[in-house]
């Protein structure tokens, strides 16, 4: 079945520096790649996702990029801020038209001030 | 106008005890989810359910039991709760037949003394 390794499961940066987590799949025909943050107590909310047609995609002062070849994609965070400290998640879809979206065991993200 | 909501919040009971948890979504979203967060924070599918039918079981214990008695709702029942069931639990929903977000209840957070 597909795997997903995400790394590393926890980093911390300054205000203003940049962070950057990745994560490895296993099924090289997934074509959608999701981003998700889980502020602490909440719930986890899609912040940008990336389909396989294209290399990268952008919002605001975050991106992620798309390496089908090597089977990983990144979350990259510019200029970050203390309100961005959370955990991300990665994910990518189960084999099968099931809707089964599988996750990456999480970054936990502390931006300090 | 919650999109996805799920009742209870807190849910704390001894162990042997039986519980339920209550979830609806009014998106008009054809697939619903049951998700388990452990204390590491793992996000981990439990159950899928498309239009009433029962389409991801994730080798979960038959001490959990899902129903559905329509589309928007879908609920999560426990029998002899055991400590290791301690965790979060997560209500999503989504869009059937599209590749895209998952949209998440608020949790609930579930403690077996």
């Amino acid at each position: 079945g597909e795997n997903v390794e995400q790394h590393p499961s926890t980093l911390s940066v300054q205000e203003g520096d940049s962070a950057v987590i990745k994560c490895t799949y296993s099924d090289s025909a997934s074509n959608y790649f999701p981003w998700y943050k889980q502020e602490l107590g909440k719930r986890p909310q899609l912040i940008i996702d990336i389909r396989s047609n294209v290399g990268e995609k952008k919002d605001q002062r975050i991106a992620v990029t798309l390496n089908k070849t090597a089977k990983h994609f990144s979350l990259h965070i510019t200029e970050t801020q203390p309100e961005d400290s959370a955990v991300y998640f990665c994910a990518v879809y189960g084999s099968g038209n099931t809707g089964k979206l599988i996750f990456g065991q999480g970054t936990t993200l502390q931006v300090k001030p | 106008d919650t999109a996805v909501s799920q009742t209870p919040k807190y849910l704390v009971t001894q162990m042997g005890n039986d519980k339920s948890i209550k979830c609806e979504q009014n998106l008009g979203h054809d697939t619903m989810y049951w998700y388990k967060q452990d204390s590491k924070k793992f996000l981990k599918i439990m159950f899928s359910y498309n239009n009433k039918e029962l389409i991801i079981n994730e080798t979960v214990p038959n001490r959990f039991s899902p129903k559905s008695p329509d589309k928007a709702h879908l609920n999560l029942h426990i029998n002899s709760l055991e400590l290791g069931d301690s965790a979060v639990y997560f209500c999503a929903s989504s869009s059937r037949g599209q590749v895209g977000e998952l949209f998440f209840g608020e949790g609930s957070r579930l403690t077996v003394l």
